[in-house]
């Protein structure tokens, strides 16, 4: 089945700054990446996800980019802001919106004021 | 439209009981999969609900099992309850089959159930 492997499960950044979350993934067969935040006592909100057609996405001060050659995918956050501290996961899946999605560990993104 | 809304949000429950979760999704949404959350493990699917038939399972036991009625709604069962079953437990509702191949519809998580077994 499908593995997903996700860095670093702790980041810390000033705020302003940018984060960079990494995954990699095992099977080439997946072709759906989505992103989601999670923040204390709520479920995980959708906030990205990219297709395997395509190479990198970009909404606001979001943006994820995709190689599937290498099998790895990353979320790019800039301009960091408080608001912005949450776990984030990223995920992977063959055939679309779930069929048991495969979800990374998680990564603790801190923005120090 | 309503989101997804999970009850009860907290339980208690002590090792061999049995355990019922309920999941009711976004309305129009005929899709639901629960997962489970822990700190060791993370999120892990344990299955989804399509037109009442169950068309996805993840690597779990036999006790772990599930239903969805007509009007989309579901529940998640857990018998004989063991000290790692301790997680919270979250349901996706999706517009759609989600284990489509061609389906790329946006999973919405509930609130989820935090379940404590003593």
């Amino acid at each position: 089945g499908e593995n997903v492997e996700q860095h670093p499960s702790t980041l810390s950044v000033q705020e302003g700054d940018s984060a960079v979350i990494k995954c990699t993934y095992s099977d080439s067969a997946s072709n759906y990446f989505p992103w989601y935040k999670q923040e204390l006592g709520k479920g995980p909100q959708l906030i990205i996800d990219i297709r395997s057609n395509v190479g990198e996405k970009k909404d606001q001060r979001i943006a994820v980019t995709l190689n599937k050659t290498a099998k790895h995918f990353s979320l790019h956050i800039t301009e960091t802001q408080p608001e912005d501290s949450a776990v984030y996961f990223c995920a992977a899946s063959q055939g679309g919106g779930a069929d048991g999605l495969t979800f990374g560990k998680g990564t603790h993104l801190i923005i120090q004021p | 439209k309503a989101g997804v809304t999970q009850t009860p949000r907290y339980l208690i429950k002590t090792r061999g009981q049995q355990v019922t979760l309920s999941c009711s999704p976004i309305s129009g949404h005929r899709s639901v999969s629960w997962y489970q959350q822990t700190p060791g493990q993370g999120l892990q699917f344990l299955f989804e609900y399509f037109s009442e038939t169950q068309r996805n399972k993840g690597n779990f036991p036999g006790r772990f099992s599930g239903r969805q009625f007509s009007n989309s709604r579901s529940e998640m069962n857990v018998s004989t309850l063991e000290l790692g079953d301790s997680a919270l437990y979250l349901c996706a509702s999706m517009d759609g089959l989600a284990s489509s191949l061609g389906s790329y519809n946006e999973q919405f998580f509930g609130p989820g159930t935090r379940l404590t077994v003593l």
